[in-house]
């Protein structure tokens, strides 16, 4: 199983909503990204776990809160979020879990999240 | 950090071999070189990555300049499935980071 599955695929919120974007993966991977993509942009690195432990937060803004309940396992938790907040939300996981060389990322299909 | 550069789009007939180049002048020796695809609406995809040394997959060849300044993807055959959006990525030498170019959009012509 090289797969990294996500969901919902489509979510639309308002600005008041609480929501969740799940992404699971079973490849044993010990390392689990999250990324946000506009459109015709390139992913912007949101949040690294290693280890279940979050090793990288890339300034996010506090309305986005992620977790990693397990190694297998990544929620993005939503709340008072902005219509500029609209973007492809993509999972990533990888084998190593170190600095330079983490090796090939799998990705999934990604969350498209609309804020209203 | 190091960043990349890319061309906006290129063509290429199917069929051909398609060069993609990519300058990334300020890497650093710790630094890897990757590239992914990106397919319309589609997660992006691993395509092959390297620090030195050239490399080749089932999928392409990565050649590195010597000094490490630039490199080229090369898709040996191309095919109308390889249209889509090409990252030439850098990852950074202290973390997990891997920063993102704006990437080419290749068009494969019948």
């Amino acid at each position: 199983d090289t797969e990294v599955t996500q969901t919902p695929k489509h979510l639309v919120m308002g600005m008041t909503n609480k929501k969740s974007l799940k992404c699971e993966q079973h490849m044993g991977h010990r390392a689990m990204y999250w990324y946000k993509q506009k459109a015709k942009k390139p992913p912007e690195l949101m949040f690294v776990y290693s280890y279940e432990k979050l090793s990288i937060n890339e300034s996010v803004p506090s309305r986005f809160s992620p977790e990693c309940p397990n190694s297998s396992l990544l929620n993005l938790h939503l709340h008072a979020l902005q219509p500029e907040d609209s973007a492809l939300y993509l999972c990533a996981s990888s084998q190593r879990s170190g600095g330079g060389n983490t090796g090939e990322l799998f990705f999934g299909e990604g969350s498209r999240l609309t804020v209203l | 950090d190091a960043k990349t550069t890319q061309p906006t789009s290129m063509d290429c007939a199917e069929g051909r071999a398609a060069n993609l180049p990519c300058n990334h002048s300020t890497i650093s020796g710790n630094e890897y070189v990757y590239w992914y695809r990106q397919i319309h609406s589609q997660g992006p995809q691993y395509i092959i990555h390297g620090l030195k040394n050239n490399e080749t997959n089932e999928m392409a060849s990565l050649i590195i300049t010597e000094d490490r300044k630039s490199s080229t993807l090369i898709l040996p055959h191309a095919t109308l499935r390889d249209t889509a959006v090409y990252y030439c990525i850098v990852s950074s030498g202290s973390n997990y980071q891997l920063i993102w170019g704006a990437g080419t959009k290749l068009i494969i012509k019948p």
